[in-house]
């Protein structure tokens, strides 16, 4: 079981907005460490996405974007598109365990 | 362009030692975290353990006595090694950075799968 809670699944249709979520607890996001957002590819590693709750790397689309408050985290696509089907993992830091965690990860099935 | 690139045997015998190599081309080993990250068939990224570029270890407490991690800088490697190794351990295993200071995971390698197995 994954320290950092995802949904197993989401979907959307092309052009639509979807959401993924990411709870963790006082000894992670709940004590202020950021949350940093992955994308994985079929059959590819993992790719940061977002870093420090809402930052985009150079490269990355403005239709994703992040936010965090309290112990949840959010991604949010916009617009989505076909390319964008993905599994999506959150990440933080967590202090009891003074290791970095991930979420179990969401599946994006864009319909 | 920095890249991290896994190497290793694919097939581990249960009990054995499971020995993988990152190299990184391109870019310094210097400032940086060092880590190991893997993920079993179909399932979620789970976070083995870091060396830095000084040599300073830290395992995730859960595999921390099954564990090493190594750093030759001179040859820009980085090394994991994991004893007594069962089918729980059949992965994919990436190599992967973090920025000293910061706490994600900047750069990935492409991983390796590792299959534990008689």
């Amino acid at each position: 079981q994954s320290v950092l809670t995802q949904p197993p699944s989401v979907s959307g249709a092309p052009g639509q907005r979807v959401t993924i979520s990411c709870t963790g607890n006082s000894s992670n996001t709940g004590a202020g460490y950021d949350v940093h957002w992955y994308q994985q590819l079929p059959g590819t590693a993992p790719k940061l996405l977002i870093y420090d709750n809402n930052n985009r790397p150079s490269g990355v689309p403005d239709r994703f974007s992040g936010s965090k408050s309290g112990t949840s985290a959010s991604l949010a696509i916009t617009g989505l598109q076909a390319e964008d089907e993905a599994d999506y993992y959150c990440q933080s830091y967590d202090s009891r365990l003074s290791a970095w965690v991930f979420g179990g990860g969401t599946r994006l099935t864009v319909l | 362009q920095v890249q991290l690139q896994e190497s290793g045997p694919g097939l581990v015998r249960p009990s054995e030692t499971l020995s993988l190599t990152c190299t990184v081309s391109g870019g310094s080993m210097s400032g940086y975290y060092w880590s190991w990250i893997r993920q079993p068939p179909g399932k979620g990224l789970e976070w083995i353990g870091y060396v830095y570029s000084s040599g300073t270890t830290h395992y995730h407490p859960s595999l921390r006595s099954r564990v090493t991690m190594s750093i030759d800088t001179s040859k820009n490697q980085v090394s994991l090694k994991l004893s007594s190794v069962t089918a729980a351990d059949t992965a994919g295993y990436y190599c992967a950075r973090i920025r000293f200071s910061y706490n994600w995971f900047d750069l990935w390698g492409q991983g390796t799968l590792v299959t534990v197995s008689s």
